[in-house]
Parts: C-alpha cells; structure tokens; sequence
C-alpha cells in the first residue's frame, strides 16, 4: 500500500503561471483535502472533497480550484501562481467516520511549491 | 469551531516524560480532541484521539478532565526521535464534515528532545 501520494514533490513557478498538484490515495477513502502550511505554522485547509464528483472551499480557497473526478484523485490547480503561493501543500484523505471511528487523516508527503 | 491554545515550543531530555497541555475553552459537546505529530517536511500523523477521561495506546496517553476545557498529551520516555510538532485540533471527527466542521490545525507545540 502506497497510501497518498503527492506528485510533484518540488516544483518551481514563475508569477502568473499554471499548475495542477495530483494527490492520489489507495486506500478507497471518501474524503479527501489539501492543505498548506507556510514556515513555522499551522496547516490550513484549502479545499476538500467528501466523495468522487463533490468539491467544497476550506479555511483558505482563494487563488485555488479542485476536481475529485475519481474517487482515488483529488487535484489541487493554480490558475495563476502568486508568490503569496509558495507554501508546503499537504494533500489527506480519512475514511467517512462510523461508530467509534477516529476520521484519522492519512498524509502524504507533501509538495513545495516555490512561486517566483 | 473550538479554538485551542497551546505552549509554542518545549525542551526536554531523553527517557524524560513529556506533558503538553491545550487548552480549549469552547468545546462543543460533540467534539472530540484529537493529537497529530508531523516530523520536518514530513505530513501530520495521527497520534490519538479522546472525548473524556483517559485515553492510552502505545504511543501516548490523553488526559481530559470533566470539564473538557483542557487536554494533556503525554509522552512517555521520550526519545531523540520524539522530536517533533504535536498539534491539538477539536472538532467533530474527521470524517463527520459538515457545514462548519473543518478541523484547523493550530501552530503547536515544537518539542525538542536533548541528549
């Protein structure tokens, strides 16, 4: 079981430009999240999703669109990259809590991101 | 949504026991206090998680009082590798999103282990 991956790990963007970050799960999750943390805090949930086809906005959506076409997938686009965008994005996935479930969230490794 | 409060950072030495509190005031009755530890760049992982008294598992204990308004996360004989970010979050679990139910995760607490 690979759990969630994140693809690309780095990557490094010029103001203005586009991109899309892939988080992908095996672990046949409901929900899935991205989130980003920025140096020395928290994390900060931009989007989420609670199951194939839905999407929802988080703490911080601005400047961030996503897609949840298969239930194992939840991309994380920019439109047009800001250097107020470079960040640490943490993409999480938790199973839909019944009975004593803890809804833990299963992280991937992260993706930096550098906005030029 | 609960708000925590939490010491930024701790120190502590080797084989020590380490106890870290949070504080939140406005828990709701149907939150539940959950503890996630992230290693540098590394995502969060899950520690444990309490709605009352006692909780223990093998890697930490949950202390809650009656009242709820307060937490403690107890690491027993910490080790070099303990050295890491424990975050606090309250809310519902996880996997209950609702409108409004969107578990923040606070700046936490920076524990370093010494030799």
């Amino acid at each position: 079981n690979a759990g969630v991956t994140q693809t690309p790990k780095f990557r490094v963007l010029k103001t203005g430009q586009s991109m899309t970050l892939l988080c992908a799960q095996d672990m046949n999750h409901e929900y899935m999240y991205w989130y980003r943390q920025d140096p020395g805090m928290g994390l900060r949930l931009i989007h989420y999703s609670v199951g194939e086809g839905t999407t929802a906005k988080g703490e911080v959506p601005d400047g961030y669109n996503v897609s949840r076409l298969k239930k194992q997938n939840f991309l994380l686009g920019l439109e047009s990259a800001a250097p107020s965008q470079t960040s640490v994005y943490f993409c999480a996935s938790s199973w839909e809590t019944r009975g004593r479930d803890t809804g833990e969230l299963f992280f991937g490794e992260g993706s930096r991101l550098t906005v030029l | 949504l609960a708000k925590t409060t939490q010491p930024i950072s701790m120190d502590s030495y080797e084989g020590q026991e380490v106890n870290i509190t949070c504080s939140h005031n406005n828990i709701a009755t149907n939150d539940y206090i959950t503890w996630y530890q992230q290693f540098p760049s590394q995502g969060p992982r899950f520690i444990i998680q309490g709605y009352k008294t006692k909780v223990t598992n093998e890697v930490a204990s949950l202390f809650i009082p009656a009242d709820r308004k307060s937490s403690t996360l107890s690491l027993p004989r910490v080790s070099l590798s303990d050295t890491a970010v424990y975050y606090c979050l309250v809310g519902e679990r996880m996997g209950r999103i609702a409108a409004g139910n969107k578990l923040t995760f606070g700046g936490g607490t920076r524990v370093l282990v010494k030799p």
